[in-house]
């Protein structure tokens, strides 16, 4: 069965602080592995996405790491800000469709705190 | 920021109501999507549109339905709502080739 799976479920830092939130997944045939950003009360938005041949990608303070390998993935925050506090969803497609079907994980819920 | 729209943000109905959740993007993109979330869980698929006048069901199972008339247009339509379809709905679409979706603000509708 294909699965997304993140940890922590919930982060509390402090602000200036760094972090990083881990994805665990068994989608086979991988195509690509994203991670959103979800305000609360808000649709996600995309922060990075990588293919088989990526294994990093930064988008400005976020950082994305790919390792195909062993099917995990991590995303850093680098000097976190207040407006940091959201869900980060992983997200991963599979190439065995043409609808590029999406596997989503249920989120970190990162609070940062002044 | 995509421009992709969904009204209303909010909806609180009572049980029987006939509901309609627009959503509209201006992308031309060809793909759209409908997922249900519910609070701390995972987005599930419940339809989907390749194009005009072409819509699928999507994993999640739903009394919901939806209509592809226009490229730009995927409302969702529930006949009867009840309290068990009390979510947060979210649209998206997508190019061609999916690498990327956009999403809506999304619709939180509560039934009671």
């Amino acid at each position: 069965k294909n699965q997304v799976e993140q940890s922590p479920q919930s982060l509390i830092i402090l602000e200036g602080k760094n972090c990083t939130l881990q994805c665990n997944y068994t989608v086979s045939p991988f195509s690509n592995l994203r991670w959103y950003k979800q305000d609360t009360g808000r649709g996600p938005v995309s922060l990075t996405i990588m293919t088989f041949s990526e294994n990093t990608k930064s988008n400005g303070r976020y950082t994305a790491t790919l390792d195909a390998d062993t099917k995990q993935s991590s995303l850093h925050i680098t000097a976190s800000q207040l407006s940091d506090s959201a869900s980060y969803i992983c997200v991963v497609s599979d190439r065995g469709s043409t609808l590029g079907r999406l596997y989503f994980g249920r989120g970190t819920q990162l609070t940062v705190w002044p | 920021e995509a421009d992709i729209y969904q009204t209303p943000r909010y909806l609180v109905i009572g049980t029987g109501k006939k509901i309609t959740l627009e959503c509209s993007q201006t992308m031309g993109h060809d793909k759209m999507y409908w997922y249900q979330q519910d609070p701390g869980m995972e987005l599930h698929l419940i339809h989907y549109s390749y194009g005009v006048n072409s819509t699928e069901k999507g994993d999640l199972s739903s009394e919901s339905t939806v209509s592809r008339i226009r490229t730009e247009h995927f409302p969702l339509t529930l006949e009867s709502a009840r309290p068990s379809h009390t979510s947060q709905y979210l649209c998206a679409s997508s190019e061609a080739r999916p690498y990327e979706q956009y999403f809506g603000p999304g619709t939180r509708l509560t039934v009671t």
